[in-house]
């Protein structure tokens, strides 16, 4: 059981440039968000996905896409990177929304020069 | 709107002193509140949780947390701290008028020395 899997656990970019952060987990949990961790400022809410095939915005979505193709897996594309999107990332997932009991991914460090 | 204030970016305890790490939060509506520990350059962890019924909560690793409607408050306590207790610790917030959009403290840096 290998809980919340992000890859890559780092990655440098250049402005312009686009990537996918991936996100898997196998604890057959329906939700699942991505959100940055930007130093005093938290950890702010990027998109979220209430099952497959359902996703919504959160606080802060723009330059960010994510499709849910299946209960597993919940992608973060990077369309057109940018330095104010350098941060590092955190996957996490729970059974339903009204658990809260999330479950986070190890991060994904983000540069982009 | 939600939102939830850490007041303190750090916390600076004694090993065996009580710890406490304040939350407030503003929200319309019910809310679901959550604290979460992280350890240096590693996810969140789930500590403890209030969605309903009795005001104190109790968690993991001795964490205890109390709501306080008339306060707005969910402030985090331990009654004697480790120094294993040094982390990077966040209040969240969710209600039911904004299902799966969790809003996260800045976060409270808290210290133990021996």
């Amino acid at each position: 059981n290998a809980g919340v899997t992000q890859t890559p656990k780092f990655q440098v970019l250049k402005t312009g440039q686009s990537m996918t952060l991936q996100c898997a987990q196998d604890m057959n949990h329906e939700y699942m968000s991505w959100y940055r961790q930007d130093p005093g400022m938290g950890l702010r809410l990027i998109h979220y996905s209430v099952g497959a095939g359902i996703t919504d915005q959160g606080e802060v979505p723009n330059g960010y896409n994510v499709s849910r193709s299946t209960t597993e897996d919940f992608p973060l594309r990077l369309l057109s990177a940018a330095p104010s999107q350098t941060s590092v990332y955190f996957c996490a997932s729970t059974w339903s929304a009204n658990t809260g009991e999330l479950f986070f991914g190890e991060g994904s460090r983000l540069t982009v020069l | 709107a939600q939102s939830v204030a850490q007041p303190e970016d750090q916390v600076n305890v004694a090993e065996g002193n009580p710890l406490t790490v304040k939350c407030t939060y503003s929200v319309s509506g019910n809310p679901y509140l959550f604290w979460y520990v992280q350890y240096p350059n590693r996810g969140l962890q789930f500590l403890l949780k209030y969605i309903t019924g009795d005001n104190l909560v109790k968690g993991s690793y001795g964490f205890e947390a109390e709501f306080n409607k008339s306060q707005t408050s969910f402030h985090l306590k331990k009654p004697s701290a480790l120094v294993s207790d040094s982390a990077l610790y966040f209040c969240a917030v969710m209600t039911t008028d904004s299902w799966g959009k969790f809003q996260f403290g800045a976060g409270t840096q808290v210290v133990v020395t021996p």
